[in-house]
C-alpha cells in the first residue's frame, strides 16, 4: 500500500494568513493526489484533485501543487469558513489512501 | 444536483454482519463516467477507503477488509450496498458512500454518512 503522510499534524493561524500543508506519499504516485476538506461531523468535500485541479465552486484562493511524492495545499488568505481538517488521499494505485489529517483552527 | 444518502442499522453486535445501503437521487448509478464507492471513518480518526463498485458489478476492496466485505449494486433501485461481516468493535465508525470520478479518479460527491456503532 502507499502510505501517506501530512505535515504539520495541526496548525494554529489567524483570519487572512497564508497556510501550507504538505503531503508525502511513500512512492512516487504521479499527479494522481486529491485534496479533502472535513468540518466536524459532515462529510468531506473535494477541494483539488489530480494534485492541482479546482474542484467547481471552490474559491480560487486555494491552490494545490506537486507531483512524484510531495505536495501542497496553500489556502492564500484564510476565512472563517476554512477552519477544518484536511485529508490528502492518493488514486494511483489500489487501495486508495488518505493522510490522516491536518487540523487548522483559529489562533 | 446528485445526492447520496445512507442508510441502516446504527447498532451491530459483535460477530454479526452490518448492511448499509445508500441511495442515489439527482442521477443515474448507471452512468459509465462514475465509480461507487464506500469509506469509512473511525470516531475521532482518519478515512479508510473500504471498497469501490461500478454499475456493471465490477467490484474492487481493500486488502485490509477483502475477506469480509462484499459490495453490490441495484440499477433498477439506484442503489449500491455494503455487507460487512464478522464485525468487532473496531469497526464502529461513521460509514460513507460517496461518488468517484473514472479517471482521474477522485470522490467528487459523497453522502452525509451513518454512525454505525458495534456492540452488545
Amino acid at each position: 500500500d502507499i502510505q501517506m503522510t501530512q505535515s504539520p499534524s495541526s496548525l494554529s493561524a489567524s483570519v487572512g494568513d497564508r497556510v501550507t500543508i504538505t503531503c508525502r506519499a511513500s512512492q512516487s504516485i504521479s499527479s494522481d493526489l486529491n485534496w479533502y476538506q472535513q468540518k466536524p461531523g459532515k462529510a468531506p468535500k473535494l477541494l483539488i484533485y489530480t494534485a492541482s485541479s479546482l474542484q467547481s465552486g471552490v474559491p480560487p484562493r486555494v491552490s494545490g501543487s506537486g507531483s512524484g511524492t510531495d505536495f501542497t495545499l496553500t489556502i492564500s488568505r484564510l476565512q472563517p469558513e476554512d477552519f477544518a481538517t484536511y485529508y490528502c488521499q492518493q488514486s494511483y494505485s489500489s487501495p486508495f489512501t488518505f493522510g490522516p489529517g491536518t487540523k487548522v483552527d483559529i489562533k | 444536483q446528485l445526492q447520496l444518502q445512507e442508510s441502516g442499522p446504527g447498532l451491530v453486535k459483535p460477530s454479526e454482519t452490518l448492511s448499509l445501503t445508500c441511495t442515489v437521487s439527482g442521477g443515474s448509478i448507471s452512468s459509465n463516467t462514475y465509480y461507487w464507492a464506500w469509506i469509512r471513518q473511525p470516531p475521532g480518526k482518519g478515512l479508510e477507503w473500504i471498497g469501490t463498485i461500478y454499475y456493471s458489478g465490477n467490484t474492487y476492496y481493500n486488502p485490509s477488509l477483502k475477506s469480509r466485505v462484499s459490495i453490490s449494486v441495484d440499477t433498477s433501485k439506484n442503489q449500491f450496498s455494503l455487507k460487512l461481516r464478522s464485525v468487532t468493535a473496531a469497526d464502529t465508525a461513521v460509514y460513507y458512500c460517496a461518488r468517484i470520478f473514472g479517471g482521474p479518479y477522485y470522490f467528487d460527491c459523497w453522502g452525509q454518512g451513518t454512525l454505525v456503532t458495534v456492540s452488545s
